[in-house]
């Protein structure tokens, strides 16, 4: 079982849909997560970071993290063709020792908003 | 804000050369730097992760003696392909913690090396 998992899509939505990624993850230990988006090429930037159950808003975007469930997801609103990218589901496990603080990733979803 | 610098930002070499990639924090003191490879189409995984003057740690399967990294000071982290093969060839991004993003992670532009 991979420790942080993402559906590789590719998800399509038309601009201006609401577009909704999920992630779950394997280790009950975990205490943030994090989204970025990565366009082809460059290097990953964060969209937001969550700590507690519930949701998050920035913008047009709201994380939720359901850590009974262990899945966290991502909504984007108004989704415009510059939001098509790959986006990456990030954890941070909390473990002892050089492990403290490493980011595992998830595979990414491909995210393609058409006009 | 924070600011990794991360050099070059691609390479082509010749198989079995070395390569040395650096990340330098610009305006903070990088405790750990954490070193991804990334090949096409797949997510970013953790090849090591050093401190500030402490031998590096590497993850399961990464090989220590062909991915050189120094973290000798605060401000500076290399990694360095020794005898590189083509298989090597990948995009490879350095992260930073330490400092005053929002959430404490800053990542330089990402390196990306074609061996031929």
């Amino acid at each position: 079982q991979k420790e942080v998992e993402q559906n590789s899509g590719p998800l399509s939505v038309p601009e201006g849909a609401i577009a909704s990624l999920n992630c779950t993850y394997s280790d009950r230990g975990s205490q943030s997560f994090f989204w970025y988006r990565q366009y082809s090429g460059k290097s990953p930037e964060l969209i937001m970071f969550i700590y507690s159950n519930g949701d998050k808003e920035d913008g047009r975007f709201t994380a939720q993290l359901n850590k009974a469930s262990q899945y966290v997801s991502l909504l984007i609103r108004d989704s415009q063709p510059s939001d098509s990218a790959t986006y990456l589901c990030a954890v941070n496990s909390v473990a002892g020792g050089t492990s403290y603080g490493k980011l595992t990733f998830g595979q990414g979803t491909i995210l393609t908003v058409h006009p | 804000g924070a600011v990794v610098s991360q050099h070059p930002s691609w390479v082509i070499c010749k198989s079995g050369t070395s390569v040395k990639i650096e990340c330098r924090s610009l305006d903070f003191q990088a405790t750990t730097m954490f070193w991804y490879r990334q090949f096409p189409k797949q997510s970013l995984m953790l090849m090591a992760t050093s401190n500030e003057g402490s031998k590096a740690t590497y993850e399961q399967g990464v090989e220590k003696d062909k991915f050189l990294i120094n973290h000798a000071s605060l401000t500076l982290s290399t990694l360095t392909v020794t005898s590189a093969h083509p298989e090597d060839s990948s995009f490879y991004i350095c992260s930073a913690r330490g400092g005053h993003s929002a959430n404490g992670y800053t990542f330089g532009s990402g390196t990306r090396l074609t061996v031929v």
